[in-house]
């Protein structure tokens, strides 16, 4: 059964840096993996998706990277601005779930400080 | 502009009583779906959908029903068998169900509160 874990679960940074936000997955056998961005209280936006056969999305200031083999995505924020303060998970969605089912992490709170 | 109306998008349920939400799509999209969030949690997902009359339980159905009697239109009912109901509900769709490049579109969710 596939398992999803973001670390850590909040991380704040002032405003300009670069950063990291992790994802890791069980069960390499993926179609896609998902990063998604939620603000306070709304639905989720998708913000990239990572197919099986790609090693990495781009779109703007963001990058999503993913290694099968070790299970892990990662969403590079550059020049971060406190409009991305927001928590923001990811989803795979792996070659034997039901009916197109994604696997959500529990997602990363960011918080950018000017 | 195509998207995902949810509502309404608060709601207060005394208990034993049944309440449904409203999940209403424009993308003329095939799928859809209904997920629970909970602080500290991932999103679970509760029922899905394929096509118009035909819908299948998620990980967390028992406590719930759904109806897709129209490809825009695919209501949550929370019954007062679901023990614990109070959570953020979020309903989505994609362009079908299959594996590959679907994007899920999302709602703006709806809160339910148990008094």
């Amino acid at each position: 059964k596939q398992e999803v874990t973001q670390i850590p679960a909040a991380l704040s940074v002032p405003e300009g840096e670069n950063l990291v936000l992790n994802c890791s997955f069980t069960d390499s056998a993926i179609y896609n993996l998902q990063w998604f961005r939620q603000d306070p209280g709304k639905g989720l936006t998708s913000l990239l998706l990572i197919q099986s056969s790609q090693r990495e999305q781009t779109s703007g200031r963001l990058n999503a990277s993913l290694d099968k083999s070790s299970g892990r995505s990662t969403l590079y924020i550059a020049a971060s601005q406190p409009g991305d303060s927001a928590t923001y998970l990811c989803a795979s969605h792996t070659l034997y779930n039901q009916g197109g089912k994604l696997i959500f992490g529990q997602g990363t709170e960011l918080s950018v400080k000017p | 502009d195509g998207g995902i109306t949810q509502s309404p998008k608060y709601l207060f349920r005394k208990e034993g009583q049944n309440v449904t939400l409203s999940c209403e799509q424009n993308l003329n999209h095939d799928a859809m779906y209904w997920y629970r969030q909970d602080p500290g949690q991932g999103l679970r997902l509760i029922y899905y959908s394929q096509i118009v009359n035909d819908f299948q339980k998620g990980d967390i159905a028992e406590g719930y029903s759904v109806s897709r009697e129209k490809k825009e239109s695919f209501p949550l009912t929370v019954t007062s068998a679901q023990k614990n109901p109070t959570a953020f509900y979020l309903c989505a769709s994609s362009k079908d169900v299959l594996p590959g490049a679907n994007v899920l579109t999302f709602g703006a969710g709806s809160r339910l509160t148990v008094l």
